[in-house]
């Protein structure tokens, strides 16, 4: 297996601007999550589904994130209009079961100008 | 106070010492617990789960100590390999993981 894999690896945007994140997490599980990772936070659950379902998306910041996963094998996280302080690093972890193990994706290192 | 709180290091350590980690979490019905690695620049990888009993892998041995609220990761005979961030995990009763903010390591030769 190819283990969770993310696209684009790099966005540089300009502010206001929409972004779109994608992930394809491992064939077969069943929990798929958001985080984002900066210096001063640390890593952050945004939301995270259980059989393409939203199970918690408290974490997300506002109202410029959205999330989707149409199907299991694929999510998209959204932000529009990007702002500056969205800058981080973007990733995508997939679990078989939602308190398992979760394997990371390569993550998505988004910089917001 | 935060979930789950780390020192942030960093524990700069020569080769062969060993080094050990603590983490505090604050949730009591916290049900389980790991100790994530992460390499500069690259994604979380898991390092180990966290049993009552202590559990020991190699040169790792992590604890658990549910009365005081804190888990334990030890590190032996420390590699330059091991250089990397330790991310303490909680998973709360929900089932989602709590992250702390790591701990940095640096093993000089």
């Amino acid at each position: 297996d190819a283990g969770v894999i993310q696209s684009p690896r790099h966005e540089v945007t300009e502010m206001g601007q929409e972004v779109t994140l994608r992930c394809k997490p491992i064939s077969g599980h069943n929990s798929l999550f958001w985080y984002r990772q900066t210096m001063m936070r640390g890593l952050e659950l945004l939301i995270y589904f259980n059989n393409n379902v939203p199970i918690d998306d408290s974490g997300m910041p506002e109202d410029r994130f959205s999330a989707k996963m149409p199907n299991a094998s694929f999510s998209t996280l959204k932000i529009q209009p990007s702002e500056p302080r969205d800058s981080a690093v973007y990733f995508c972890a997939s679990s078989l079961r939602d308190a398992g193990e979760q394997f990371f994706g390569p993550g998505t290192r988004l910089t917001v100008l | 106070r935060k979930e789950v709180e780390q020192d942030p290091g960093p524990f700069n350590v020569p080769e062969g010492a060993t080094v050990a980690f603590n983490c505090t979490y604050s949730n009591s019905a916290s049900q389980s617990f790991f100790w994530y690695r992460q390499d500069c620049r690259k994604e979380p990888k898991l390092l180990m789960s966290v049993y009552s009993s202590g559990n020991e892998d190699g040169r790792f041995t992590a604890q658990l100590n549910r009365a005081s609220q804190y888990i334990s990761l030890l590190i032996r005979d420390s590699k330059l390999s091991d250089s990397a961030t330790y991310l303490c995990v909680v998973i709360r009763s929900q089932g989602n993981l709590i992250f702390g903010k790591g701990t940095k390591l640096s093993v000089k030769p």
